[in-house]
């Protein structure tokens, strides 16, 4: 099993500010195969990213997506008041998916 | 637009069985992967499995033994049975349109999602 170990645990910012979440794999993940959810809290995770770097329909440019092997990153450019919400990353290899679990985005 | 619709009981006994449908509209139970997740109280999100129209479903290693995942194409639903609850089995259940090629894998279309509660 591909473990995800995602940091920080939560993040501290301001509207405005950059965010830079990190995704990290036990071992090595296909680039087609990383993905990253937004989850607000009662609703369902929305997906923002997938293979590593794809926008996902209707989400802002704001949102970008990056990394390759082990190491994978979400930078969110200038925040939004609506973006403070927690951040999965998950992952499909060996016919098993998993996800990270999860960083905590809190307005400061 | 592509909508889907969790259903099942919200309270289930321990040792018990459980059984959810997800209604799919918008779009054809035959043109896609479908996927389960769960996530307990407070806690991150759990893959359960996934299954395509033709083939065997995948299920996640920690729940094969307990977990069975259908299609009913004459109704346009799919469904997750659970089996040996435990108290660790509550959670929120969602179901997932699921798209999966070579080229990528992600869930993008997410029912609201069903509480279940596994208690006596």
């Amino acid at each position: 099993e591909i473990v995800l170990t995602q940091s920080p645990g939560t993040l501290s910012l301001s509207p405005g500010e950059r965010a830079t979440l990190s995704c990290r794999a036990s071992q090595s993940v296909s680039s087609s195969y990383l993905a990253w959810y937004q989850q607000k809290p009662g609703q369902a995770p929305r997906l923002l990213i997938y293979s590593v770097s794809s926008r996902a329909t209707g989400i802002p440019d704001r949102f970008s997506g990056s990394g390759s092997g082990t190491d994978f990153t979400l930078t969110i450019s200038r925040l939004e008041p609506e973006d403070f919400a927690v951040y999965y990353c998950q992952q499909y290899g060996n016919l098993q998916v998993t996800f990270g679990q999860g960083t905590r985005l809190e307005i400061k | 637009q592509v909508q889907l619709q969790e259903s099942g009981p919200g309270l289930v006994k321990p040792s018990g069985t459980l059984s959810l449908t997800c209604a799919v509209s918008g779009d054809s139970i035959n043109s896609n992967w479908w996927s389960w997740v769960r996530q307990p109280p407070g806690k991150g999100l759990e893959w359960i499995g996934e299954i395509y129209h033709s083939g065997s479903p995948n299920y996640n290693p920690s729940l094969k033994s307990r977990v069975t995942m259908s299609l009913d194409q004459s109704e346009n639903h799919f469904s997750l049975n659970l089996t040996s609850l435990t108290a660790a089995d509550t959670a929120v259940y969602y179901c997932a349109r699921l798209n999966f090629n070579y080229y990528y894998y992600y869930m993008d279309v997410w029912g609201k999602g069903t509480t279940v509660t596994v208690s006596s």
